[in-house]
């Protein structure tokens, strides 16, 4: 099992510009989450799915948009680039039920830098 | 909402010296709680957690935290800390209620560099 993917790894962009982050798990979770992570800042969450075909706003939601595709997939859209929206971001999947109880697991990462 | 607080961002330590990772989180009536790691460039990975039963929990590479409800507090130790123990350490905690909310509250991270 690859766990949790994510594509790309590094990318650069210009304000304005729009991206996609892909992400998705091959654990059958139901629900993902999208997170920011800036340094001294941990980890914020911008969007989460509790489960296919739903979506909610998390503590970070403004300029991104989100797409559950499939169980699988869960993807960030940038529409117009801002140089605050320069992190690292991380995809996340867990299954809620009375084993895990929500503990999370996590992709690679994603370093953008928007010039 | 849960918040979680952890008291120091940077903690240097000789190698082979222990160590705690403090954090405290805001009261509920009942929270499930996590202590991740992430290594340089890379993502977070799960080091141990705390759902029921025993207040001590233990990882496989040597760290235990202990959940004090009293205090609302989850530290990490580890008694002789290795050179590969450097990383970032992220306390969480998630709302144990039922309400529904699948959400884990991070807290800012300690950054542990051991050294030489």
């Amino acid at each position: 099992n690859a766990g949790v993917t994510q594509t790309p790894k590094f990318q650069v962009l210009k304000t304005g510009q729009s991206m996609t982050l892909q992400c998705a798990q091959d654990m059958n979770h139901n629900s993902m989450y999208w997170y920011r992570q800036d340094p001294g800042m941990g980890l914020r969450l911008i969007y989460y799915s509790a489960s296919e075909g739903t979506t909610d706003k998390g503590e970070v939601p403004n300029g991104y948009n989100v797409s559950r595709l499939n169980k699988r997939e869960f993807s960030l859209r940038l529409e117009s680039a801002a140089p605050s929206q320069t992190s690292v971001y991380f995809c996340a999947s867990s299954e809620v039920g009375t084993i895990l109880l929500g503990e999370q697991f996590f992709g690679p990462g994603t370093r953008l830098t928007v010039l | 909402a849960q918040s979680v607080t952890q008291l120091d961002s940077q903690v240097p330590v000789f190698e082979e010296a222990p160590v705690e990772l403090r954090c405290n989180y805001s009261s509920s009536v009942s929270v499930y709680l996590f202590w991740y790691v992430q290594y340089p460039n890379q993502g977070l990975q799960l080091l141990l957690k705390y759902l029921s039963g025993s207040t001590l929990v233990e990882s496989i590479n040597g760290f235990e935290a202990e959940f004090n409800k009293s205090q609302t507090s989850f530290h990490l130790r580890k008694p002789s800390v290795h050179i590969s123990d450097t990383a970032e350490y992220f306390c969480a905690v998630r709302d144990g209620s039922g309400a529904g909310s699948y959400q884990l509250t991070f807290g800012k991270g300690t950054k542990l560099s051991v050294i030489p």
